[in-house]
């Protein structure tokens, strides 16, 4: 079971450069997430689906799109890069169960120059 | 709105000493669900502990476990026996529904 994959692991943009942050898992989650982590800030959630088709906005939107095509797959994408959104990036998924623990990838570390 | 404070940004604990992590959270709600995340140098977010708010009965995981004070809105950690491979960051999480609510988390150190 290879739970949540993120990819990349590192990413070095210059400002307003595109770019698309992956994340899928294999665990038939309903509900998938993305997080920031900034030094002193903790993980704020930025966008997140509660299945295909379905996404909202968390704390921290501003800057950042998503789409839920399918169960597995939830991209972030950043359309023009600004050096606010250097940070760490973590995708998570759950399933339908509210007690459940979330399911988190090993991160993504984006630096925007 | 939901907020989390984690009071204390840095702990240190003597390897087979306990330590207790802080966490305060503000809600106007009477069901939600509480967590300690540990996150190592590695990056990796691992679930320590949960607790549902509806049990009055302290949530335990072999070492770790909660003082959980609904009136007051606390969810304090406690580690017994600290080991060296307890230091990390702990993050205290709050959900009620699809949105969870982190604290700024508070990094321990295991002193051998």
């Amino acid at each position: 079971n290879a739970g949540v994959t993120q990819t990349p692991k590192f990413q070095v943009l210059k400002t307003g450069q595109s770019m698309t942050l992956q994340c899928a898992q294999d665990m038939n989650h309903e509900y998938m997430s993305w997080y920031r982590q900034d030094p002193g800030m903790g993980l704020r959630l930025i966008h997140y689906s509660v299945g295909a088709g379905i996404t909202d906005q968390g704390e921290v939107p501003n800057g950042y799109n998503v789409s839920r095509s399918t169960t597995e797959d939830f991209p972030l994408r950043l359309l023009s890069a600004a050096p606010s959104q250097t940070s760490v990036y973590f995708c998570a998924s759950r399933d339908r169960r509210l007690n459940e623990k979330l399911f988190f990838g090993s991160g993504t570390q984006l630096s925007v120059l | 709105a939901q907020t989390v404070t984690q009071s204390q940004p840095e702990m240190s604990v003597q390897e087979a000493e306990t330590v207790t992590l802080s966490c305060t959270y503000d809600t106007s709600e009477s069901d939600y669900y509480l967590f300690w995340y540990k996150q190592p140098p590695s990056r990796q977010m691992i679930l320590v502990i949960r607790q549902e708010a509806y049990k009055q009965q302290n949530a335990t995981e072999n070492r770790f476990s909660v003082n959980f004070q609904k009136a007051a809105k606390s969810f304090s950690l406690k580690i017994s026996d600290s080991q060296l491979g307890d230091a990390a960051m702990y993050f205290c999480a709050y959900s009620r529904t699809y949105k969870y609510i982190f604290g700024t988390g508070t990094r321990l150190k295991v002193l051998a």
